[in-house]
């Protein structure tokens, strides 16, 4: 069955510094995958999706994230951190009918 | 614009107590989905719909029952609540792939506690 591994349960990054949260998915054919982020008591709100059309995807807030076929990685980026940023990451896969996340990634935004 | 809406948003049940979660969504989705979020286990799929009158199994389908009598209602139900139940469910729509990718939307969650 296809999935998403997220590496890192929690990242901390000061603010200002890089943001990098991995996702690598498990996948023998290109893929629908996604960047998903839940703030806290909220839904989940989408940062991103992968379209085939370009192997670095830009999304809202300032994150991007690039597609590596030969590396199955997804991972999500951002180059200065805010406060804002503070939230639940989830990498998701689409391989069928169904869309499936990883376990998430919190991430802390040391002032 | 109200996109994916549950009802309710809290709710403490007994354990054995019966009850339903009501998704409803005004995007004319033909997908919908039910989750439950646990800390640490992220979000796991529990049933999920390609259309009206259909349903289908998804990763942790197991004391849940779901129905999809309209287009734009998911219902999730639990005939004999657990206390493994106690979790924030979510719901989702998203349009039906077409070539391209869709992604899905969700409401804002139910917290549920089974005691």
């Amino acid at each position: 069955a296809q999935s998403v591994t997220q590496l890192g349960s929690h990242v901390s990054v000061s603010e200002g510094a890089l943001v990098l949260l991995r996702c690598n998915y498990s996948s023998s054919v290109p893929p629908y995958l996604f960047w998903y982020v839940q703030y806290p008591n909220q839904g989940l709100q989408l940062l991103l999706k992968y379209t085939s059309a370009a192997t670095l995807v830009k999304g809202i807030n300032g994150f991007e994230a690039e597609f590596k076929k030969s590396e199955t990685s997804f991972h999500l980026t951002k180059p200065s951190a805010h406060m804002s940023d503070a939230a639940e990451y989830f990498c998701a896969v689409s391989p069928d009918d169904k869309i499936i996340f990883g376990k998430g990634t919190r991430l802390h935004i040391l002032p | 614009n109200a996109g994916v809406t549950q009802t309710p948003k809290f709710r403490v049940l007994k354990t054995g107590q019966s009850m339903t979660l009501l998704c409803a969504q005004d995007m004319n989705h033909e997908y919908m989905y039910w989750y439950r979020q646990d800390p640490g286990m992220g979000l796991r799929l529990i049933h999920y719909s390609v259309g009206e009158g259909t349903t289908a199994k998804g990763e942790v389908p197991d004391g849940y029952n779901v129905s999809r009598l309209k287009k734009q209602n998911f219902l999730l139900g639990l005939e004999s609540a657990a206390p493994s139940q106690t979790s924030v469910y979510f719901c989702a729509s998203s349009s039906r792939r077409q070539g391209g990718n869709t992604e899905a939307f969700f409401g804002q969650g139910t917290r549920l506690t089974v005691v």
